[in-house]
């Protein structure tokens, strides 16, 4: 079936260092997969972060950045400089063409940004 | 305010028992799902609705029925409640036709089960 791997929390970070998350995936069922982050901030609900539905290509959104990589199947999120506000739980996705919103997620992982 | 709105936040029930947990959303969708989240597993997929019809069932437990009485309601009951229910259960929607993979979650509803 299809599936997504990332990196489990919790992570700590201190605030203005980079982070990475990452997260590989498995497509046994999509022709062509659709790669999402989500974040869940305290409180509320998740909401998406990020799209990127073409292999190589690269979304970006309140600086993270997450590249789709067909040959390693990984999406991994970065952020050159974290913020205390960008505390959350990150999930990546998987989704196609097809399968409509039926997206398969990661298990989340917590990041913590320390002043 | 949130736009999709469910109730409760946190509940606890004994095995056996039975629940029923609220969504309504507030964003014109016609589409609307459960997801369900356990301790150190993945956020899974459970039910989607569009226009109030089955769509798709990914719960093999016939226990999880969901219920929808009206356009922008999706509600979960769940009878003969087992310990391994326990998990948080996120409504979501999206528009209809969206196959973008975009969808709006509300807060979820964190069950424990006794």
């Amino acid at each position: 079936g299809d599936s997504v791997t990332q990196t489990e929390g919790p992570v700590t970070v201190s605030e203005s260092e980079s982070l990475i998350i990452n997260c590989t995936y498995s497509a046994t069922s999509i022709a062509y997969p659709n790669l999402f982050w989500y974040v869940r901030y305290p409180g509320e609900g998740l909401q998406l972060l990020l799209k990127v539905i073409t292999a190589g290509q690269k979304g970006s959104s309140r600086g993270f950045e997450a590249t789709y990589n067909k040959e390693t199947t990984s999406f991994h999120l970065q952020k050159a400089s974290v913020q205390e506000s960008d505390s959350a739980v990150y999930y990546c996705a998987l989704g196609g063409q097809g399968t409509g919103s039926k997206l398969s997620f990661g298990k989340g992982a917590k990041l913590t940004v320390s002043p | 305010d949130p736009k999709i709105i469910q109730k409760p936040k946190y509940l606890v029930a004994v095995t056996g028992s039975e629940k029923i947990l609220i969504c309504e959303q507030y964003l014109g969708h016609n589409a609307m799902y459960w997801y369900r989240q356990s301790a150190k597993k993945p956020l899974e997929f459970m039910f989607s609705y569009s226009y109030q019809k089955l769509m798709d069932n990914q719960t093999a437990s016939s226990r999880f029925q969901p219920q929808s009485s009206k356009k922008n309601h999706l509600d979960l009951q769940i009878t003969a409640l087992k310990p391994d229910d326990s998990a948080t259960y996120f409504c979501a929607s999206s528009p209809q036709g969206a196959d973008t993979g975009q969808l709006y979650f509300g807060e979820g509803s964190k069950l424990t089960v006794l």
